[in-house]
């Protein structure tokens, strides 16, 4: 089961701004580890779009941003786009289970 | 192009077994955080194993004991030999890495996938 707990969907109209929260515990996200964010889109292999919690990787349009609270973490996605369609997940370490943990994923919907 | 190609994907019968490879281009697994992620049919993600540099391997309860992860560095592959296998281990297996001493995964392969079932 996972330990980072994601709303299990968000929607919005084009344009819009949407944003996923992803609540940790002190051993992973209020321990003060790092928070990725994924894109996956339908039939394919997860995207890092997100890392160290606010870092975007090189062509991840600037729509997407994260930020980190405490124990928890948020995905915000501005003038939403019927590309973004897609699964999102979070990501960090936990030092209890020594190894990496996913967030329970949210599905993002353009209406 | 940097890239991971995974292989060895199968139906296999519960209690078999299975290797997987993980080849890598363009870059070397020993300068990475090799893993091995799974997404069960309609699931989310779920980190099953990682490689650090040297030896330091680590794993989910849920395979540990059962799954071993290796590299294998004169040919670029990180391999996931998966014994005494259960119906809840059928996944798109993905191998992913990541930049040292970091714990996130920047490259992603498209994934092989695993059916355990009579």
């Amino acid at each position: 089961q996972s330990v980072l707990t994601q709303p299990p969907s968000v929607s919005g109209a084009p344009g819009q701004r949407v944003a996923i929260a992803c609540t940790g515990s002190s051993s992973n996200i209020g321990a003060g580890y790092d928070v990725q964010w994924y894109q996956q889109l339908p039939g394919a292999a997860p995207k890092l779009l997100i890392y160290d919690n606010t870092n975007r990787p090189s062509g991840v349009p600037d729509r997407f941003s994260g930020s980190k609270s405490g124990t928890s973490a948020s995905l915000a996605i501005t003038g939403l786009q019927a590309e973004d369609e897609a699964d999102y997940y979070c990501q960090s370490y936990d030092s209890s289970l020594s190894g990496y943990v996913f967030g329970t994923g949210t599905k993002v919907t353009v209406l | 192009e940097v890239q991971l190609v995974e292989s060895g994907g199968a139906l296999v019968q519960p209690g078999g077994s299975l290797r997987l490879s993980c080849a890598a281009s363009e870059f070397t697994v020993s300068d990475k955080y090799m893993s091995w992620v799974r997404q069960a049919p309609g699931k989310g993600l779920e980190w099953v194993s990682v490689l650090y540099t040297g030896v330091t391997t680590y794993y989910a309860d849920s395979v540990k004991g059962r799954f071993t992860i290796s590299r294998d560095n004169s040919k670029n592959t990180v391999y996931l030999q998966m014994n005494s296998l259960r119906a809840e281990d059928t996944a798109v297996y993905y191998c992913a890495g990541g930049p040292l001493f970091s714990y996130y995964m920047d490259v992603w392969g498209k994934g092989t996938t695993v059916t355990v079932s009579s």
